[in-house]
C-alpha cells in the first residue's frame, strides 16, 4: 500500500538547535507539499514542488527554513536555528499533478523548547 | 492568492443523522479542484472526496457528497447516516489546475454523538 512516509513522527528540541524533516513521497508522484499546522494558523503551506524544482516557497520564513529535493525519493525541510514559534506538525503531501489530489504523511510533530 | 472560508468552527450532530459542513472559496481561476479532508485525533490527513470545476454533476463517494455551486463558489459537504467514526477535523481545500498551490480553509471540528 503506497504511502508517504515522514521522520521524525515527534521530535522535541532546544531553542538554537538545526531540525530536519524528511519526507519520501510516493513513488510516481511529481508534487510535493510541505504544511505546517498549528491551532492558531492552521494548515499552512510553506513550499511545493513539481518535478523536484521548487515552484514556491513564499510561506517559509527565509532566514531560518529551507526545503530541498535532493532526489526524487528525498524531499527535507530544515529549520536552523529553531525557535519556540516553530512549535507545529509538519505534513508532506506527494501528488500528480494531473489528478490534482494529494496525499499526506502522518506528519512530524515538533517541539521547540 | 486564493483563500478558502469555512464559517463553522464546530458542529455536532446524532448518529445517524445527517450533517451539512459549508465552504466557500475566492478566485479568479476558471478551472480548479476542491476536496474535503478528514482529520481524526490521529492526525492523519485522508482525503474523502474531490471534485473537479469543470464538472457539473456533483461528486459522491458512499454516505458522503457534495453540494457544488460554482457560480456561488460555494462547495458543501453532506455526511449522511453518521456514525462515531465520522467526528474528526473537516477540511475544504482548493487546488489550481495543474496541482498547483493547495490552500485550506480552517476546518470544522465534527462530533457525532451517540
Amino acid at each position: 500500500d503506497a504511502r508517504v512516509t515522514q521522520t521524525p513522527r515527534d521530535k522535541v528540541t532546544e531553542m538554537g538547535q538545526e531540525v530536519t524533516m524528511r519526507c519520501q513521497p510516493i513513488l510516481g508522484h511529481n508534487t510535493v507539499f510541505w504544511y505546517r499546522q498549528t491551532m492558531m494558523q492552521g494548515l499552512e503551506l510553506l513550499a511545493y514542488f513539481r518535478n523536484r524544482a521548487p515552484l514556491d516557497d513564499s510561506g517559509m520564513p527565509k532566514d531560518r527554513f529551507s526545503a530541498e529535493m535532493p532526489d526524487a525519493t528525498l524531499a527535507t525541510l530544515k529549520i536552523q536555528p529553531s525557535e519556540p514559534r516553530d512549535s507545529a506538525v509538519y505534513f508532506c503531501a506527494s501528488g500528480w499533478d494531473l489528478t490534482g489530489e494529494l496525499f499526506f504523511g502522518e506528519g512530524s510533530r515538533l517541539t521547540v523548547l | 492568492a486564493q483563500t478558502v472560508t469555512q464559517s463553522q468552527p464546530e458542529m455536532s450532530v446524532q448518529e445517524a443523522e445527517t450533517v451539512t459542513l459549508s465552504c466557500t472559496y475566492d478566485t479568479s481561476e476558471n478551472n480548479y479542484y476542491l476536496f474535503w479532508y478528514k482529520q481524526p485525533p490521529s492526525r492523519q490527513m485522508i482525503l474523502v472526496i474531490r471534485q473537479e470545476a469543470y464538472k457539473q454533476q456533483n461528486a459522491t463517494e458512499n454516505r458522503f457528497s457534495v453540494n457544488f455551486q460554482k457560480a456561488a463558489k460555494s462547495f458543501s459537504l453532506k455526511i449522511s447516516d453518521s456514525q462515531l467514526g465520522d467526528t474528526a477535523m473537516y477540511f475544504c481545500a482548493f487546488m489550481k489546475h495543474g496541482g498547483d498551490d493547495m490552500r485550506f480553509g480552517a476546518g470544522t471540528r465534527l462530533t457525532v454523538k451517540p
